[in-house]
């Protein structure tokens, strides 16, 4: 089984700063990799994903994320916040391939990103 | 032009009644899921359908009994509400079951009082 750990659960950034938020994962298998972007009582989004390739995922609203097998991570970075990036931010991974039970998401915990002035 | 739409946005009911949610995406996708979201925003998964056939049902209590008429509808119908049913239900759909994309519904907030 798959699991995603996100070990900040709140992140303060002042709007222009630099932001990373952390994910990593635990899977015996090979894994596809995302994060997804919570606004207040709003749905999901996808911000980015890594299924293969390049190491380095760009995603929409500036957000780009780094796949590091050898650490197990996917931590989620943007060089300039602004206010309208608050939010709740999850990482989720489910197997790499088809799986005959069906593939799912498994999430992490989320990370409250606000942004102050 | 909404992918994917759940009704209704928000539910309040009282314990022990029987309430459903209901969800449509109009992607052409052929899987659908149900995920909740508890009040710790914890996010789980609770079924998935493909083609109208179930292939995933983790574990859920039998009172939550999803129907998919067809691939474009999945359905969640909760029996004998309890107040730990309270949370943020999300639908989703995928392209198929091999899992590349997910998009999700605006969630259902059930409130059970």
């Amino acid at each position: 089984a798959q699991s995603v750990t996100q070990l900040d659960s709140q992140v303060p950034v002042f709007e222009e700063a630099p932001v990373e938020l952390r994910c990593n994962y635990s899977s015996s298998v090979s894994v596809y990799l995302f994060w997804y972007v919570q606004y207040p009582n709003q749905g999901l989004q996808l911000l980015l994903k890594y299924l293969s390739g390049s190491t380095l995922v760009k995603g929409i609203n500036g957000f780009e994320a780094e796949f590091n097998k050898s650490q197990t991570s996917f931590h989620l970075r943007k060089p300039s916040v602004h206010i309208s990036d608050t939010a709740e931010y999850f990482c989720a991974v489910t197997k790499e391939g088809l799986t005959g039970g069906g593939n799912k998401l498994t999430f992490g915990t989320g990370t409250q990103l606000k942004v102050e002035l | 032009d909404t992918a994917v739409s759940q009704t209704p946005k928000y539910l309040v009911t009282q314990m022990g009644n029987d309430k459903s949610i209901k969800c449509e995406q109009n992607l052409g996708h052929d899987t659908m899921y149900w995920y909740k979201q508890d009040s710790k925003k914890f996010l789980k998964i609770m079924f998935s359908y493909n083609n109208k056939e179930l292939i995933i049902n983790e574990t859920v209590p039998n009172r939550f009994s999803p129907k998919s008429p067809d691939k474009a509808h999945l359905n969640l119908h909760i029996n004998s509400l309890e107040l730990g049913d309270s949370a943020v239900y999300f639908c989703a759909s995928s392209p198929g079951p091999l899992y590349t994309e997910a998009f999700f519904g605006q969630g259902t907030r059930l409130t059970v009082v």
